[in-house]
């Protein structure tokens, strides 16, 4: 069983709506990260979070230590939100399996 | 602005061939870790160090890989002989201190095919 399960792994959503992903990891850490990679692309890390929320625009990211659980709500989506969502765990990182977000026009 | 570089961005050779892969860190992060991606296994852990010293290469297949840090501001990441099942993505990282309260930053990926 991967350390990290992510969920859902696939995810459309009309440009508007608001997107949820949830991360649950089975280990304890020292921090989050949420990192984001457009198709044929690089990838960019959005969050590391230890506690609490983070907010950067329209992306929100949420964390339970206690229930060893993660969210990444995107407000207001976009097309340019489509990419794929990865949560990884510790200092190392171990994945999960990534989610992908495709938002219609 | 700071950005990790990674050579070469995309790579095609035969069976057998050496591969090697170089990245640049950012100035003064003291963490470099080498990643694998591909469909079937996603994103893995091939390498980590720390000051230049390898803290855990576990992940990484002994008899033909071998990741180094020479200096500072170069790691590198060699595959000898080559073998198809090696095509994949391979992404360096760097990361300041550890518990700094900072993230990690992704080069943008040595795309390597074996034929």
């Amino acid at each position: 069983k991967n350390e990290v399960e992510q969920s859902p792994q696939n995810l459309t959503a009309q440009e508007g709506e608001f997107i949820t992903i949830n991360c649950s990891y089975s280990v304890g850490i020292s921090a989050l990260h949420w990192l984001q990679q457009h198709p044929g692309g690089g990838i960019v890390s959005l969050f590391m979070l230890s506690s609490g929320k983070k907010k950067h625009g329209r992306l929100i990211a949420t964390i339970n230590i206690q229930e060893k659980h993660s969210s990444l709500h995107i407000t207001a989506s976009h097309p340019r939100d489509s990419a794929v969502y990865i949560c990884a765990v510790g200092y190392k990182l171990s994945f999960g399996a990534g989610t992908t977000v495709t938002v219609r026009a | 602005d700071a950005r990790v570089t990674q050579t070469p961005r995309h790579k095609v050779t035969e069976m057998g061939q050496e591969v090697t892969m170089r990245c640049q860190p950012i100035l003064g992060h003291n963490t470099v870790f080498w990643y694998r991606q591909t469909m079937m296994q996603g994103l893995e852990l091939l390498a980590y160090f720390r000051n230049r010293a390898p803290l855990d290469d576990s992940g990484m297949p002994k008899d033909r890989f071998s990741a180094e840090m020479p200096d500072a501001t170069l790691a590198t990441l060699k595959i000898q002989p080559s073998e198809p099942r090696d095509s994949a993505v391979y992404f360096c990282a760097s990361g300041p201190r550890r518990n700094s309260g900072n993230t990690i930053y992704f080069g943008e990926g040595s795309w390597l095919t074996v034929v």
